[in-house]
């Protein structure tokens, strides 16, 4: 069974550095890429990028550059999001989700607020 | 970057069926979009229901139809339920990006 569990619900202040993940399980984790999405509270869902973990290819949305880095370490079937300095308005959920062929597998979100 | 457009709310009887429809502003949608269709629920993760145009998971309730439909991505749903209340978004693929659909309410009344 295909199963992507992501880490747990953070509360940061603005400034601060975070790093959340999202480890894969029940496929060959090197070769399927996961991507990265973004839902603010209220609204829709937002891509924000994809890594392929067996060469770690890597792309962003033209919305994400540069305010995010996405990463994976194979050895441990995990991907991750992080921000260097987080703000308010990152505050959002956030899910992995692994793409196709066979189809698209969520994580349950991750939960990021950013608050003084 | 691409726009992909959905209605933003859609209302269906009981038993009845609707179509979503999923647009982009560089022109037809074709099956080179893999286009998916996810179901949100308030509160819940998004589930897949169809990916690559028209292909179900194995949870997909076989009432919803994947398809391309005048130049368009399009969900169909045939025998609404009340449990089919939910926000549906649909995803298009463009040479390495992927861009998501505003979403569209789907009320069963």
């Amino acid at each position: 069974e295909v199963q992507l569990v992501q880490s747990g619900a953070e509360v940061k202040k603005p400034g601060e550095s975070l790093k959340i993940s999202c480890k894969g399980s029940g496929y060959s984790f090197t070769s399927y890429w996961i991507g990265w999405v973004r839902q603010m509270p209220g609204k829709g869902l937002e891509w924000m990028g994809i890594i392929y973990p067996g060469d770690s290819d890597t792309r962003y949305s033209p919305s994400f550059q540069g305010q995010v880095t996405i990463s994976a370490d194979k050895s441990i079937s995990t991907a991750y999001l992080q921000w260097s300095s987080l703000k308010a308005s990152d505050t959002a959920m956030y899910y992995c989700v692994r793409h196709s062929p066979g189809g698209a597998y969520w994580g349950q979100g991750t939960l990021v607020t950013v608050s003084s | 970057q691409a726009v992909v457009t959905q209605e933003p709310s859609l209302t269906v009887s009981p038993g009845g069926t609707v179509t979503l429809t999923c647009g982009s502003s560089t022109g037809a949608v074709t099956s080179g979009h893999y286009p998916y269709w996810f179901q949100q629920k308030p509160g819940q993760a998004p589930r897949t229901l169809i990916y690559d145009t028209s292909n179900k998971h194995s949870w997909t309730p076989a009432r919803f139809s994947g398809s391309l439909l005048g130049g368009k991505a399009a969900l169909t749903l045939s025998g609404a339920q009340p449990e089919d209340e939910a926000e549906y978004y649909c995803l298009l693929s463009y040479s390495g990006a992927v861009v998501f659909g505003g979403g569209t309410k789907l009320t069963v009344l």
